[in-house]
């Protein structure tokens, strides 16, 4: 199976800030990578696939890069509603493992 | 408006079963593969099972397999998720989420049922 690791686990950042976010594979994915959102008591929500490409209606603000076994996600302007818990997600192979979640709080 | 929602959750106890459902609407729902993920109370994202469009394949986790079923009824525009010999580390958050593209992403979830094993 594959392990997927986040780094850092919780991130302390203020609006306007420029964050990222790392996430590596046990094994190489290729861009088989996805990103969500989530917040308190919310389902998450889909914001990157394929390593560095947007969902629709996701502010151009986030982005993300990597491939192989190396990737992030990054913030360029922190705003108030960004301030959730991110992970990373393998499509590669099943069982579509998860990160273990970056929680990004205010400063 | 596309959406998913689960249903059937709730408080059982351990060894017991539980069926959950998640009804698709706003899309064609038997052109997608499913999915469902679970959370525990304050924990991450974890994925439990995976069924493709016309039900003929699953997938499962290694925690869940030989106790959990997947499956689906695409008249009736249901997925459904069959747990049986429930154990308390089962107590999670279950959402299902439907797949798209090329890179296999979960773009909408539903709300989420709680489902708590306990006695």
């Amino acid at each position: 199976d594959i392990q997927m690791t986040q780094s850092p686990s919780s991130l302390s950042a203020s609006v306007g800030d420029r964050v990222t976010i790392t996430c590596r594979a046990s094994q190489s994915i290729s861009r088989y990578l996805n990103w969500y959102q989530q917040k308190p008591g919310k389902a998450p929500k889909f914001l990157i696939h394929a390593a560095s490409s947007l969902q629709s209606g996701v502010p151009s603000r986030f982005s993300g890069s990597g491939s192989g076994t190396d990737f992030t996600l990054s913030i360029s302007s922190l705003q108030p509603e960004d301030f959730a818990t991110y992970y990373c997600q393998q499509s590669y192979s099943t069982p579509y493992s998860f990160g273990q979640g970056t929680k990004l709080e205010i400063k | 408006e596309v959406q998913l929602v689960e249903s059937g959750g709730g408080l059982v106890q351990p060894g017991g079963s539980l069926r959950l459902s998640c009804a698709a609407s706003g899309f064609t729902f038997s052109s997608y593969w499913m999915h469902w993920v679970r959370q525990a109370p304050g924990k991450g994202l974890v994925w439990v099972s995976r069924i493709n469009s016309d039900g003929s394949s699953t997938s499962y986790a290694d925690s869940v397999k030989g106790r959990f079923t997947i499956s689906r009824d695409n008249a009736k525009k249901t997925l459904y998720l069959q747990m049986n010999s429930l154990r308390a580390e089962d107590t999670a958050v279950y959402y299902c989420a439907r797949e798209i593209g090329v890179y296999d992403a979960f773009d909408i979830w539903g709300q989420g049922t709680m489902v708590t094993v306990s006695s």
